[in-house]
């Protein structure tokens, strides 16, 4: 059974700092995996999807990277901004179920002024 | 529309009443699905659609969830006699399809909580 998990649970930072996030996932079978953010009471937000063929997606200050072999994903954060602060999930697309993505239990970020 | 659509925002209702969730997705997407989402968690799996069809619903919690989607577009979650332990966010996406490709858009949610 696919299982995501996402460390660290929460992280605060000065603005400013770049910042990592880390997602692992038990099963390497995946079609892709997706990052996500999800403002306070609000719905998910898509921000990269790295397919299972790519190493590595980028936009703006945002670079996802991902090892299937090894199960993991990073989320790389350049010079952090006050806006950033947000909880950020990672979810992965399993081969054995496509449509269904299976996700971790997100990252809590607060960059702090 | 521009994005996924769900109605309302906010419920609250009694235990026991009955609750529908309505999800509108992106125009021209085929595959919708629901999620739960709990306090301080990723969302759960519900129920996927393909066209008009529930193809898989086995993250349905029991018997008092269902859930149609009657003309391919609109869906629609119903929970009967609802329970405080149904308290959560709702959260609707939708798709082009399937593979690798394959991108998840999703909705603001529902937040439903059953007092």
């Amino acid at each position: 059974k696919q299982e995501v998990t996402q460390i660290p649970a929460a992280l605060s930072v000065p603005e400013g700092e770049n910042l990592v996030l880390n997602c692992s996932f038990t099963d390497s079978a995946i079609y892709n995996l997706q990052w996500f953010r999800q403002d306070p009471g609000k719905g998910l937000t898509s921000l990269l999807l790295i397919q299972s063929s790519q190493r590595e997606q980028t936009s703006g200050r945002l670079n996802a990277s991902l090892d299937k072999s090894s199960g993991r994903s990073t989320l790389y954060i350049a010079a952090s901004q006050p806006g950033d602060s947000a909880t950020y999930l990672c979810a992965v697309r399993p081969m054995d179920s496509s449509y269904k993505l299976i996700f971790g239990s997100g990252t809590r970020l607060l960059v702090r002024p | 529309g521009a994005g996924v659509s769900q109605t309302p925002s906010n419920k609250v209702t009694e235990k026991g009443k009955y609750v529908e969730l309505r999800c509108d997705p992106i125009s021209g997407h085929t595959a919708l699905y629901w999620y739960r989402q709990s306090l301080g968690q990723g969302p759960e799996f519900l129920i996927y659609f393909q066209g008009t069809g529930a193809a898989d619903d086995s993250g349905l919690p029991n018997d008092r969830f269902f859930a149609v989607r009657p003309e391919g577009s609109v869906s629609t979650l119903k929970i009967q006699r609802t329970e405080r332990g149904d308290s959560a966010v709702y959260l609707c996406a939708s798709s082009l399809g399937r593979g690798e490709n394959t991108e998840a858009f999703f909705g603001q949610g529902t937040r439903l909580t059953v007092v």
